[in-house]
């Protein structure tokens, strides 16, 4: 099956910084990643649609201008946690269509964890 | 909000079958059920997925009645490793719609 990875597997840093995350699709072209966060023992939350070349669409409740998404090329997209506070410690997923548009299913990557001090 | 309905949690005997209940009594016609699981710390998996015909591969079985408001996912044999959070989710095949994740059902597969 189509392959979606992440980077970092974890990160953990200070508040008030701001920390990247990767996702990557390996073997096939995404015009479209979307983007959840999951805290402990609950289920995926959808954060965020993510567009190339274009601008990403946020779920209501979600900022913006905390959480920026870039989608630069068909092959990846970032997510950028700016100004991180404890609050924003999750479990932070991607996902992509697979290759084949007949199919329909979407791959994930393997998560990000994000510890914020 | 999540078109499905799941029970919290199950249990099964290792080599046993695992039959996972959903209840999607609001499914339009263009929805197809998609099965997903999550072992713990680690995306979500693709399992199966189907419109109104019962499908299976190489992880397990789907079956969804005529009515297409309620599906079974099997797993055959099911092994310790099989211990996950289960999700059914009903979406359109095409288009770029996102997954709707519910709370689903955590299995847990007892030696």
């Amino acid at each position: 099956g189509a392959v979606v990875s992440q980077h970092p597997s974890w990160v953990i840093c200070k508040s008030g910084t701001s920390v990247k995350i990767e996702c990557r699709s390996l073997d096939f072209q995404a015009t479209t990643m979307f983007w959840y966060r999951q805290f402990p023992k609950q289920s995926l939350m959808l954060m965020a649609t993510s567009n190339e070349g274009s601008k990403a669409t946020y779920e209501q409740g979600v900022e913006k201008d905390k959480f920026l998404i870039n989608h630069a090329s068909l092959t990846l997209s970032t997510l950028t946690v700016t100004s991180a506070h404890p609050e924003d410690s999750s479990f932070y997923i991607c996902s992509a269509r697979g290759g084949s548009s007949l199919t329909g299913e979407l791959f994930f990557g393997e998560g990000s964890r994000l510890t914020v001090l | 909000d999540a078109k499905t309905t799941q029970p919290p949690s199950m249990d099964c005997a290792e080599g046993r079958a695992a039959n996972l209940p959903c209840n999607h009594s609001t499914i339009s016609g263009n929805e197809y059920v998609y099965w997903y699981r999550q072992i713990h710390s680690q995306g979500p998996q693709y399992i199966i997925h189907g419109l109104k015909n019962n499908e299976t591969n190489e992880m397990a079985s789907l079956i969804i009645t005529e009515d297409r408001k309620s599906s079974t996912l099997i797993l055959p044999h099911a092994t310790l490793r099989d211990t996950a959070v289960y999700y059914c989710i009903v979406r359109p095949l095409s288009g770029n719609t996102p997954l709707v994740f519910g709370k689903g059902t955590r299995l847990s597969v007892i030696a």
